[in-house]
This record gives C-alpha cells, sequence and structure tokens, in this order.
C-alpha cells in the first residue's frame, strides 16, 4: 500500500533559526496536505498542493511539492515559539480515495526561546 | 474551534466490551472521516462517509464499524476491545469530496482499554 516517510522526526532550534520537513511517497500522490497538531491538540489543516512542482507560501511557512508528485516539503522561515508542534504531511491518491489520507509519522518541532 | 464535534471526550472501558464515539459534522459538510492516532501507529485512516454512504476504507478492523446518518452525524463502533485499541479517534469533516477540500478535524476521544 502507499506509504508516507516523513523526515526527520524530531527537530530542536533556537527561536529564529529555519526549520524545513520532508515528505516521500512510495507512489504519485494525487495531493499532499500539510497539517499542524500543537501538543494535546487536533490536527489543523494548513494547507493542500495539487499541481507538480507547485510552491504555496504562508507568511513564513513555504510548501513545495515536487515535480513527480511523490515528495514534499514544508519550510517555517525564522521559527517562533508559537511553532511549536507535529507537523504532518498526509498524501492521497485521489478519486474515491480522496479522504484517505496516508499521513507521514510527523516532525515533532521543539522552538527554545 | 474547527465546529466538528466528537463525544465522548475520554472514556475508559474494559476489554472486551463495545463502545460508540459519535461525531457531528461541520454545519453542511457532507463528508465524513475517522482516524485513528496512536503512538506505535500514528494517525491511520479508517474509514469515510460521504452523505451517508461509505466512500473510503482504511485498515479499519472487522470489529469496528461505522455509518452516517440522515442528519450527516456518524459513529464510529468499536467491539471485542482489546487493549492495543487504546487510542485517540479523530472525526473529521469536509463539505464534500475531492480537491479543494479542506477537511477539519474534531478535538478527538480518548479510548482507554484496561
Amino acid at each position: 500500500g502507499q506509504q508516507v516517510m516523513q523526515i526527520p522526526q524530531y527537530q530542536h532550534v533556537q527561536e529564529g533559526e529555519d526549520f524545513t520537513t520532508y515528505c516521500n511517497s512510495s507512489t504519485t500522490l494525487s495531493n499532499i496536505q500539510w497539517y499542524k497538531q500543537r501538543p494535546g491538540g487536533h490536527p489543523v489543516f494548513l494547507i493542500q498542493l495539487v499541481k507538480s512542482g507547485e510552491v504555496k507560501k504562508q507568511k513564513r511557512l513555504t510548501f513545495q511539492f515536487g515535480e513527480a508528485k511523490k515528495n514534499s516539503s514544508l519550510h517555517i522561515t525564522a521559527t517562533q515559539t508559537t511553532d511549536v508542534g507535529t507537523y504532518f504531511c498526509a498524501g492521497s491518491s485521489g478519486g474515491t480515495s480522496y479522504g484517505k489520507l496516508t499521513f507521514g509519522q510527523g516532525t515533532i518541532l521543539t522552538v527554545h526561546p | 474551534d474547527s465546529g466538528v464535534t466528537q463525544t465522548p471526550k475520554h472514556l475508559i472501558t474494559a476489554t472486551g466490551q463495545r463502545v460508540t464515539l459519535r461525531c457531528s459534522p461541520r454545519s453542511g459538510d457532507l463528508s465524513v472521516y475517522w482516524y485513528q492516532q496512536s503512538l506505535d501507529q500514528g494517525l491511520q485512516f479508517l474509514i469515510q462517509y460521504y452523505n451517508g454512504e461509505e466512500r473510503a476504507k482504511g485498515n479499519i478492523l472487522e470489529r469496528f464499524s461505522a455509518q452516517q446518518f440522515p442528519d450527516l452525524h456518524s459513529e464510529l463502533n468499536l467491539s471485542s476491545l482489546e487493549l492495543g485499541d487504546s487510542a485517540l479517534y479523530f472525526c473529521a469533516s469536509s463539505p464534500r469530496t475531492g480537491h479543494g477540500n479542506t477537511i477539519y478535524f474534531g478535538e478527538g476521544s480518548w479510548l482507554t482499554v484496561v
């Protein structure tokens, strides 16, 4: 079945440093979504990427979808303590399986002030 | 607040028992999804319903079943519970299905099987 690998598992940064997490899928994806889960909270949708090579920005967050639609990355510039949490990517094969998201293991981000 | 309501928030039950988790999707959302989150398995897709009909199925155990009712709320039934079923169960909803539909997660139901 479809597998989505996400690295690194943990990332500790000083406030102000940049952060990047990477996702790789075993199969070509129809779309990839990114979620943030705060400690004790629920996943919160950040963005969806659909097109090959797509790049989207949300303030300090930059999301990329690979040309082959098998990998993706999330980059945070100048991290803040409010960025703490687990970042998940989730891939979908689309069609009738759109809602069948395969989540990566997540990257736990810790930001030291 | 995502607008997705799950009850109960916490549940402790014994092995072999049966429980029902309830989900009310955001107003107007036709799609409901169930996910299981555990330390060893991470976030796993269980099942999706769209407007009352099953749309997609993940690695949902035969001991588990779900349904979506005419008023669009959904229930996840877990039976013959085992210790390994202890997890956080999320319900999520989206307006429809397909590209462009943001999926909103509820706060989850913590299930502890003892």
